[in-house]
């Protein structure tokens, strides 16, 4: 158990819809990482906060957004959703802004049908 | 850009055989090296890292990974394999420059443990 916890496991939804995944970082960790795992793309990075500011983008799409809010606690919104979203999305977190161990949650595993 | 390259995407090793799963990276500077396993639906697992000093790391689980600066290569070792070591393990390069950019992966190797 790395202490990252993600909600929900699973999320089964429709084309075109909006979903809200959130992660609770480990306790004392500032910087919260999302990443996407699909078969086709792999483990990608799509966005970083750290202590409620954005950091970093990585392959992020414009339909995609996150935030952290003042208790540390992450959510990565997902919106028009396509068939292709379909993936397992992690949350990790670290305790600096950058360059430290990234802790992986469970993830969710999201699917669009 | 950063990249990281798992030669083998599969790989089958019989119990108790040793093993040996490549890895090599791109990176401009010294980079912060990280081996994951990943369990059948399960999350991802920090199995060692390498940041700075001794070039062989010990990790969790009995593994090992040397860094050789020469080959651009971060190779994760395990002297005698067991059934539970079957899982994807992906090797990761990150900055080392105390930059806020997300760690790189690579495609990840599937090991087979044959009893």
């Amino acid at each position: 158990d790395s202490g990252v916890t993600q909600t929900p496991k699973h999320l089964i939804t429709a084309t075109g819809q909006r979903v809200t995944l959130r992660c609770s970082p480990r306790s004392g960790d500032l910087s919260v990482y999302w990443y996407q795992q699909s078969l086709d793309q792999g483990l990608q990075f799509l966005i970083q906060y750290y202590n409620g500011e954005e950091r970093a983008k990585g392959n992020i799409l414009e339909r995609f957004s996150a935030q952290q809010f003042p208790d540390l606690h992450s959510e990565l919104n997902l919106s028009s959703l396509e068939l292709g979203d379909s993936a397992l999305y992690f949350c990790a977190s670290s305790v600096e802004r950058g360059g430290d161990t990234q802790y992986f949650g469970p993830g969710t595993r999201l699917t669009v049908l | 850009a950063q990249s990281v390259t798992q030669p083998d995407i599969h790989i089958t090793v019989s119990e108790g055989a040793s093993l040996e799963l490549r890895c090599n990276y791109s990176y401009g500077a010294t980079p912060y090296l990280f081996w994951y396993v990943q369990s059948p639906g399960q999350g991802l697992q920090l199995l060692l890292k390498y940041f700075s000093g001794d070039t062989l790391v010990q990790g969790i689980k009995g593994f090992e990974a040397e860094f050789k600066r020469s080959q651009s290569s971060f190779n994760l070792r395990k002297p005698s394999v067991h059934w539970s070591d079957a899982a994807e393990y992906f090797c990761a390069v990150g900055n080392s420059g105390g930059g806020a950019d997300g760690l790189t992966f690579g495609k990840g190797t599937h090991l087979i443990i044959q009893p």
